[in-house]
């Protein structure tokens, strides 16, 4: 098993560029999220789904947009990327909703936005 | 809305030495758990101890133990026989009946040889 997998490892976009983050796993998971890391903080849920077609809204989802068309596949848009979106970007996936604790993590992809 | 707090933003300890990370929450839920997180400088996050909030025992993993005080909201990280591939950065975060874990700020761990 590849595990979690994201692409790309590095961006750099300018403003009001849009972009896809792209998050895969093959562990047939349930759950995933999309957490994103700010300096000097922990990780801040942006959106989550518990199966194929349902999304839901984390602690700070303005600004991006999710679809969960498969299980394997849950990307994460900009649709307008700001300054403040600058950020390391984590994907994570769970076998169970109810055990979203028991979350695997992909490696992370640094955005920057300038 | 819980949170969680790390007051300490970096710690440092000698190797082969033992040290104690802080990790304290707010939450008005009863079934809950906590688990502390190690990430490393390759960004990847690492499960290092799980602690569910109904069991009075404190959870051990090998080198790693907590020391949970529910009473308290509070629930240390000791790592014991510190090696130099501790260094990270450690999270506290918590997980409740919302799909959701929440995190705390982060603390860095510094071992010196």
């Amino acid at each position: 098993n590849a595990g979690v997998t994201q692409t790309p490892k590095f961006q750099v976009l300018k403003t009001g560029q849009s972009m896809t983050l792209q998050c895969a796993q093959d562990m047939n998971h349930e759950y995933m999220s999309w957490y994103r890391q700010d300096p000097g903080m922990g990780l801040r849920l942006i959106h989550y789904s518990v199966g194929a077609g349902i999304t839901d809204q984390g602690e700070v989802p303005n600004g991006y947009n999710v679809s969960r068309s498969t299980t394997e596949d849950f990307p994460l848009r900009l649709l307008s990327a700001a300054p403040s979106q600058t950020s390391v970007y984590f994907c994570a996936s769970s076998y169970d909703p109810s055990r979203v604790y028991e979350q695997y993590f992909g490696p992370g992809t640094r955005l920057t936005v300038t | 809305a819980q949170t969680v707090t790390q007051s300490q933003p970096e710690m440092s300890v000698q190797e082969a030495e033992t040290v104690t990370l802080s990790c304290t929450y707010d939450t008005s839920e009863s079934d809950y758990y906590l688990f502390w997180y190690k990430q490393p400088p390759s960004r990847q996050m690492i499960l290092v101890i799980r602690q569910e909030a109904y069991k009075q025992q404190n959870a051990t993993e090998n080198r790693f133990s907590v020391n949970f005080q529910k009473a308290a909201k509070s629930f240390s990280l000791k790592i014991s026989d510190s090696q130099l591939g501790d260094a990270a950065m450690y999270f506290c975060a918590y997980g409740g009946a919302g799909n959701m874990l929440t995190f705390g700020g982060g603390t860095r761990l510094m071992v010196k040889p």
